[in-house]
């Protein structure tokens, strides 16, 4: 149980386009999921906060508008890099909060690499 | 807000040995600390956690254990194996206030033969 699935697991694009990533709970209901970005050899760094049915809350320094998010339902929630630049190119990784077992258990996903050339 | 210091960043043991990796926190209100192992290109991977209720929780060879009063938790792995070889981030979160954890820095274990 407590399976998150990210996809794509790795992705490739020009600079300027957008990229979206999923994140989708699998076997349980999410109404918190969470969007970090890790560089090489660093811990997780907090992007935002997904609240599903409303809007994200955005980390200090995040720009909300070039990191689109979305959580449309209980069991997904959207990451789009709009514009992408090749200093965007990082492991990006989300979160679940397992609202079932009522407490805090946050299991993450298995990553998205993207690269931006 | 929260923060957690992580010692050592890095830990070399042979296998078989114990692993020992501690964690500080600065919030006397944080009642919650999973600890996650991250392998290589992967995402981290929630391996156990414990509640401030409760000083010590074992799982098979893995153990955690928390002193309330110091403001500090550790990880213990027991008879280590090379497959043991992995980062490990700690955390910490109040839970009744705050939505987000607060993570360490990381401990890259190495398990050698």
């Amino acid at each position: 149980g407590a399976v998150v699935s990210q996809h794509p697991s790795w992705v490739i694009c020009k600079s300027g386009t957008s990229v979206k990533i999923e994140c989708r709970s699998l076997d349980f209901q999410a109404t918190t999921m969470f969007w970090y970005r890790q560089f090489p050899k660093q811990s997780l760094m907090l992007m935002a906060t997904s609240n599903e049915g409303s809007k994200a809350t955005y980390e200090q320094g995040v720009e909300k508008d070039k990191f689109l998010i979305n959580h449309a339902s209980l069991t997904l929630s959207t990451l789009t890099v709009t514009s992408a630049h090749p200093e965007d190119s990082s492991f990006y990784i989300c979160s679940a909060r397992d609202q079932g077992t009522g407490f805090y258990e946050q299991y993450f996903g298995p990553g998205t690499r993207l690269t931006v050339t | 807000g929260e923060n957690v210091e992580q010692h050592p960043s890095t830990l070399s043991v042979q296998e078989g040995d114990s692993a020992v990796i501690k964690c500080t926190y600065s919030d006397s209100a944080s009642n919650y600390f999973p600890w996650y192992k991250q392998e290589l290109g992967k995402g981290p991977q929630l391996i156990i956690d414990i509640r401030s209720n409760v000083g010590e929780k074992k799982d098979q060879r893995i153990a955690v254990t928390l002193n309330k009063t110091a403001k500090h938790f550790s990880l213990h792995i027991t008879e280590t194996q090379p497959e043991d070889s992995a980062v490990y981030f700690c955390a910490a979160v109040d839970t009744g206030t705050a939505s987000k954890l607060t993570f360490g820095t990381g401990t890259r274990l190495q398990v050698t033969l």
